[in-house]
């Protein structure tokens, strides 16, 4: 079966400072999203992009946070300034279509100390 | 407010049993997934409905869509069906396409 693959597996960075993570959605899906999952509570939906501009994003995706999909395979989610309670696990997934099943990448596992 | 609710929130069960897990949701929807995490933290989607009934294995998927229920059920279950079970549903209407997930069940099956 098709996989989504996120990079890295687990990031550990400072407080302030600026993270990327990576995705590389399956081929032909056309739908990608963000979400995340604190420590012991349930997953979240942060943002989804499709045709190359972010097409709903929640209240928790705020100006900290940015979605890009600088080519054809990558989507990326950066977070400018990180903060203590951004430490989580944060899930790409990407679907065909809008009918499609969605796909979720194993997650990166990060940790801001 | 919860829009979704699972039942039970954690089950623990005898290799064999049948189980059932429920998700019980309070808006419109245009499809309801049934996804698995095991303790490593990945996220596979088991199902995705819309109407009626899925099965693949051992697993079967049920939606009543006037009632706003669906339940996931596992025959013959076995120790590596241990996982979390999360029910999550996609808003009907709109531009919304995200998931919105319940909190999940904790299933662990003993030998």
């Amino acid at each position: 079966e098709p996989e989504v693959t996120q990079t890295p597996s687990h990031q550990v960075t400072q407080m302030g400072q600026e993270v990327i993570l990576r995705c590389v959605p399956i081929s032909n899906h056309l739908y990608f999203y963000w979400y995340r999952q604190i420590l012991g509570q349930k997953v979240e939906f942060l943002v989804s992009f499709y045709n190359n501009e972010i097409s709903e994003k929640s209240e928790i995706f705020d100006d900290q946070f940015s979605v890009e999909r600088p080519d054809g395979s990558n989507f990326t989610l950066k977070i400018r300034s990180t903060k203590l309670e951004d430490s989580a696990m944060y899930f790409c997934a990407s679907r065909r279509d809008r009918q499609g099943r969605a796909f979720f990448g194993q997650g990166t596992r990060l940790t801001v100390v | 407010k919860n829009e979704v609710e699972q039942s039970p929130q954690n089950l623990t069960a005898q290799e064999g049993e049948f189980i059932t897990i429920n998700c019980s949701y309070s808006v419109g929807i245009s499809a309801l997934h049934w996804l698995q995490q095991h303790p490593g933290g990945g996220i596979v989607s088991l199902f995705m409905l819309s109407s009626g009934k899925k099965k693949h294995g051992r697993l079967i998927a049920t939606i009543n869509i006037q009632e706003k229920h669906s339940s996931l059920h596992i025959t013959a279950s076995h120790p590596r069906d241990s996982a979390v079970y999360i029910c999550a549903i996609i808003y009907s209407g709109g531009g919304a396409d995200g998931l919105t997930f319940g909190k999940g069940t904790h299933l662990i099956i003993q030998p």
